[in-house]
């Protein structure tokens, strides 16, 4: 079973401070996506990240790919109320199932 | 571009009763269809997908079943409903084997 576990579960902080939020896995895959959920809504894909060591930004947000393919992380810079949310990761493996492994989720809350 | 679309957007059925969940998408041919179940603002659960008209693929035995009578229309049902259907249901898409998905605006259902 591919199993993608996100750290922390709950983040409760600050406006203007900095996070990071993580997905580890045992497995390798050939891409991993982070989703942004708001209450009541579907996700919105943010970034996907497909080669080892790749780094990407969006804004004050960081997207990491681990060396092995196996973690990510996001890196929030200065957080603002507009970034809380519950944010997903997936998983993809190319030549397996078209279905992606989701990870349970980090709930971010940026209080004011 | 593509769009997603999912009603209704919220539904109080009593237990015992049917459902019927739709799922269109715009936009874009022959595309992969899932559904999805979230609980508590928390991790998604895969419970259909469809690479395409009349392919139905289930990954958790449940009271639930789905159907892909066109190629961009994607139907949940229930015959009669349990208390622990209640949730919110996401659909979503995706090219096919690609590995980013695309998701609804989502069904807020409560079995009551």
């Amino acid at each position: 079973t591919q199993l993608l576990e996100q750290s922390p579960q709950f983040l409760s902080i600050q406006e203007g401070e900095n996070l990071t939020v993580y997905c580890n896995s045992s497995s390798v895959f050939s891409s991993l996506q982070w989703y942004r959920q708001e209450p009541g809504e579907g996700p919105v894909l943010l970034v996907t990240v497909v080669t080892g060591g790749e780094v990407k930004k969006l804004k004050r947000l960081t997207f990491q790919f681990g060396d092995a393919r196996k973690d990510s992380s996001l890196h929030i810079t200065a957080a603002q109320p507009g970034d809380t949310g519950l944010y997903l990761c997936a998983g993809f493996r190319r030549g397996g199932s078209e279905k992606l492994v989701f990870g349970k989720g980090t709930k971010l809350t940026v209080n004011p | 571009s593509q769009t997603i679309h999912q009603w209704p957007a919220t539904l109080v059925q009593p237990v015992g009763s049917p459902l019927s969940l739709e799922c269109t998408v715009e936009g874009t041919s022959n595309p992969n269809l899932y559904w999805y179940r979230q609980a508590a603002g928390r991790g998604l659960q895969l419970l259909f997908y469809s690479v395409g008209i009349g392919q139905i693929s289930s990954e958790v035995p449940q009271n639930l079943s789905a159907s892909r009578p066109q190629d961009r229309q994607f139907i949940l049902s229930s015959k009669k409903l349990l208390l622990s259907d209640s949730g919110f249901y996401l659909c979503a898409w995706s090219v096919p084997w690609g590995d980013e998905q695309f998701f609804g605006p989502g069904t807020r259902l409560t079995v009551l």
